[in-house]
């Protein structure tokens, strides 16, 4: 596989549920992102990790939670969502974080429904 | 704080016309990159173009086009010979190059239909 991929693409999960999503690149980046994009707003930055190292929390809840083991993989644990959370969870990666004109390269999603 | 304004939130296209989405940005920095992504609907958002603020030059790649006004804080894209695969939101987005943030600030998008 090449680019950016994300498990699952849907998720449906109630409010006691715990679950996680998955990305992994296969681009050699160093730098990897989560991204919430609801309907009708901007894609909001979530996390930010770059070589392992959490380096931006954009105030997410602590529901939240994000883990990245290695370059080339990034989690996303959740736990007591809330219906509001339903929304399109996008994975991003960079070459690394500080790099100027560097591009991000996004993955497919995974479309979150919180009952 | 940065701001990105896509002040079309539908447009829509004949097939192998032109269109142009608008698209305003609010900054105080005098050195930032501008990109303009395509998301279609399979979700895979991709890079369409990307503007560097102290280039004056307009940015092209092949039938994507962008018109760069730095003083009226203007990137608007515009798209030649408009193809049915073209139909997507397209979304616009600001990042500024200092401060080790990689933080994408993203307008709320327009969605392009191409009519065959």
């Amino acid at each position: 596989e090449t680019g950016v991929t994300q498990t699952p693409r849907h998720l449906v999960m109630g409010m006691t549920n715990k679950k996680s999503l998955k990305c992994e690149q296969h681009l050699g980046h160093n730098a990897m992102y989560w991204y919430k994009q609801s309907a009708k707003k901007p894609l909001e930055l979530m996390f930010v990790y770059n070589f392992k190292e959490q380096t931006e929390n954009n105030s997410v809840p602590s529901r939240f939670s994000p883990e990245c083991p290695n370059s080339s993989h990034l989690f996303l644990h959740l736990h007591t969502l809330q219906p509001e959370d339903s929304a399109l969870y996008l994975c991003a990666s960079s070459l690394f974080q500080g790099s100027g004109a560097d591009t991000q390269y996004f993955g497919p999603g995974t479309r979150l429904t919180v009952l | 704080a940065q701001t990105v304004t896509q002040s079309q939130p539908e447009m829509s296209v004949q097939e192998a016309e032109t269109v142009t989405l608008s698209c305003t940005y609010d900054t105080s920095e005098s050195d930032y990159y501008l990109f303009w992504y395509k998301q279609p609907p399979s979700r895979q958002m991709i890079l369409v173009i990307r503007q560097e603020a102290y280039k004056q030059q307009n940015a092209t790649e092949n039938r994507f086009s962008v018109n760069f006004q730095k003083a009226a804080k203007s990137f608007s894209l515009k798209i030649s010979d408009s193809q049915l695969g073209d139909a997507a939101m397209y979304f616009c987005a600001y990042r500024r190059t200092q401060g080790g943030s990689e933080k994408l600030v993203f307008g709320k998008g327009t969605k392009l239909t191409v009519n065959p």
